[in-house]
């Protein structure tokens, strides 16, 4: 089995600072792991996802994450924020092999950027 | 436009009844998923289905149900069993591969 630990459940910080949420990772098997966003009263949105290759991943609009094997971290960071990045963002694993293909999330992070 | 359509995107409900959440695909997916978001608890699975006339319970299955008879339809019971109902609930479905799901608009569920 999986889980996910996402540190801070909120976060705030200024229009146009860089940002870090944070995402950690428990699992005996080799996994997938993926940032998805959510708007007020919207469906969940693929941001971008860690299948195989380089651990450094990058989504369309400027947020990236690194896998960290050793420390089995996904953090997410954007060096320049917007008001639109205001958002939940979850963190999610999967395992790599079996039938189920589920997802397990953390617990959210709520991210809002002041003006 | 292919895509996971949910209806009604709110509903209300008497405390006692039986109400039924749709969740329709045309994105030909075999996986089909249904979670439940309360606030600071991320997803929980309740149901999931990976092919047709099959489905498997997830976390926290009871006082739901649902049938999947049809590939592109997965819709969720939310019985009277269910003592804490209110909840925002999401469908999602899966490709096949590398367990990506995409997710529907929602269907925010408020017991009265």
């Amino acid at each position: 089995a999986q889980s996910v630990t996402q540190l801070d459940s909120q976060v705030p910080v200024f229009e146009e600072a860089p940002v870090e949420l944070r995402c950690n990772y428990s699992s005996s098997v080799s996994v997938y792991l993926f940032w998805y966003v959510q708007y007020p009263n919207q469906g969940l949105q693929l941001l971008l996802k860690y299948l195989s290759g380089s651990t450094l991943v990058e989504s369309i609009n400027g947020f990236e994450a690194e896998f960290n094997k050793s420390q089995t971290s996904f953090h997410l960071r954007k060096p320049s924020v917007h008001i639109s990045d205001t958002a939940e963002y979850f963190c999610a694993v999967s395992a790599t092999s079996g039938s189920a293909r589920q997802l397990t999330f953390g617990s959210g992070t709520q991210l809002t950027v002041l003006p | 436009d292919g895509g996971i359509t949910q209806s009604p995107k709110y509903l209300f409900r008497k405390e006692g009844q039986n109400v039924t959440l749709s969740c329709e695909q045309n994105l030909n997916h075999d996986a089909m998923y249904w979670y439940r978001q309360d606030p600071g608890q991320g997803l929980r699975l309740i149901y999931y289905s990976q092919i047709v006339n099959d489905f498997q319970k997830g976390d926290i299955a009871e006082g739901y149900s649902v049938s999947r008879e049809k590939k592109e339809s997965f819709p969720l019971t939310v019985t009277s069993a269910q003592k804490n109902p209110t909840a925002f609930y999401l469908c999602a479905s899966n490709p096949g591969s590398y367990n990506e799901q995409f997710f529907g608009p929602g269907t925010r569920l408020t017991v009265l």
